[in-house]
Order: structure tokens, then C-alpha cells, then sequence
């Protein structure tokens, strides 16, 4: 079965540093989305991304991250200067439907996410 | 702003006990309410999608609801291999395609 895959599985890095998460969807995807989870809260929405572009955003998603498609597989995040609160799970999640006037009501496939630890 | 409030916030039953968890939504238009397990350390498992009030779903022991204000997940004699966290999510129509989650219910079911 299809499924969306996440490299590293944990990334160590010091404050300031840049980091690139990355993510395959599974490979008839049209919509990707990523997410993070702070250990012991909720699950939150940080951006979405169609199209080449991005479609929504949260204000957690400021200046600081990023997204892009480089090649058509990969899905990634990068976060420029990360900061201690930067510490969480991060999961990328898509979904198959083509966007058609009214959004789709498709469930979003989850990946095994990233645990990315500032020091 | 959408909210989503779950509890418990854990529960413990023992094998064969059969409970309900709770998510209760406040969203502007409901697009869609999901429900996901989530096991310790791994990404949200897709278990649900109910669109509209009176909508119910099974799969196994689970048995997922909806009403105007809140949704029921169902465990009908529950086995040790369904301890996980239990997240419920909502979308609304004003919102795209994200997401908002609830805190979740971590469920311990003891053999």
C-alpha cells in the first residue's frame, strides 16, 4: 500500500542552524500539507501547498520557514534559523483529489514524521 | 475560530470494557469531522471522515458518530493492540483543506 515516507527521522541541530525536512507523498498526490505536533499538544496545521504554490498558511508559518517541490517527488520544509521552540514532530500529510471549485473533503494520509530537536 | 475539545484526556479500561470518547466542535460551516489513531512516536492514522449530522461509520470495533456539536467514537470490546491516542479533527468550509485537531484521548486498554 502506498504510503508517505519522511527523511530524517530525527534531526539534531543547534539553534540558528538551518534545517530542510523532507517528504515523498505517495505518488498520485496533488495536495501536501505539513503539520507539527509539540510533545504533549495538539496536532497543528502549519501550510498547504498546490500547484507550485502555496495555498494556505497558519501564523505559526512565518518568514522563518518554507516550502517547495524541487522535483516533482519531494515535498520540503526548510526552517532558516530555528529556535528552541522549534522543537516538535513534524508530519507531512497529502491527498489525491484535484481541486475543483469547492475544496475537497478527501481524508489527508499522514507520514511517520520527522522529530526535529533544537539545542 | 474552529475548536476542538476531546475527553477524556486518557482512558483506561480493561479488555472487553466498551466506552465511548468524545469530540466536541465548534466551527464556522462543517466540512468534514476526521478521526485518526495515532500510535506513540508515528504520524496520525486515518480511521474516519463523517460529513453530516446522524452520519455513522464502522470499521471493526469502532463505530464513529456525528451530531450538530460533537462527534462519538465507539469501542465495543476493546483488545490491548487498540491503546493508542485517538485524535478527532475538523474541517471547515471556510478553511481550505487544513485541519484543526483536537488534544486527542489516550487510550490504555489492559489485557
Amino acid at each position: 500500500e502506498p504510503e508517505v515516507t519522511q527523511t530524517p527521522s530525527h534531526q539534531v541541530t543547534q539553534m540558528g542552524q538551518e534545517v530542510i525536512l523532507r517528504c515523498v507523498p505517495i505518488s498520485n498526490h496533488l495536495y501536501f500539507y505539513w503539520y507539527r505536533q509539540i510533545l504533549g499538544q495538539k496536532v497543528e496545521f502549519l501550510v498547504s501547498f498546490y500547484n507550485n504554490e502555496i495555498s494556505e498558511k497558519s501564523e505559526i508559518f512565518d518568514d522563518q520557514f518554507s516550502v517547495e517541490r524541487p522535483d516533482g517527488s519531494n515535498f520540503t520544509l526548510k526552517i532558516r534559523s530555528t529556535k528552541l521552540e522549534d522543537s516538535a514532530m513534524y508530519f507531512c500529510a497529502s491527498i489525491p483529489t484535484r481541486l475543483a471549485g469547492t475544496l475537497s473533503y478527501n481524508e489527508q494520509f499522514f507520514g511517520p514524521g520527522t522529530r526535529l530537536t533544537v539545542l | 475560530e474552529d475548536q476542538v475539545t476531546q475527553s477524556p484526556e486518557a482512558l483506561r479500561l480493561q479488555e472487553g470494557e466498551s466506552s465511548s470518547l468524545n469530540c466536541s466542535y465548534t466551527v464556522s460551516g462543517l466540512r468534514g469531522l476526521f478521526w485518526y489513531r495515532q500510535d506513540p512516536g508515528k504520524g496520525p492514522e486515518f480511521l474516519f471522515t463523517l460529513y453530516s449530522a446522524g452520519e455513522e461509520k464502522e470499521k471493526e470495533r469502532l463505530k464513529a458518530t456525528l451530531t450538530k456539536k460533537e462527534s462519538f467514537l465507539h469501542i465495543t470490546a476493546p483488545k490491548p493492540e487498540d491503546s493508542a491516542t485517538y485524535l478527532c479533527a475538523v474541517q471547515a468550509h471556510n478553511a481550505g483543506n487544513m485541519l484543526t485537531f483536537g488534544g486527542g484521548t489516550r487510550l490504555m486498554v489492559k489485557p
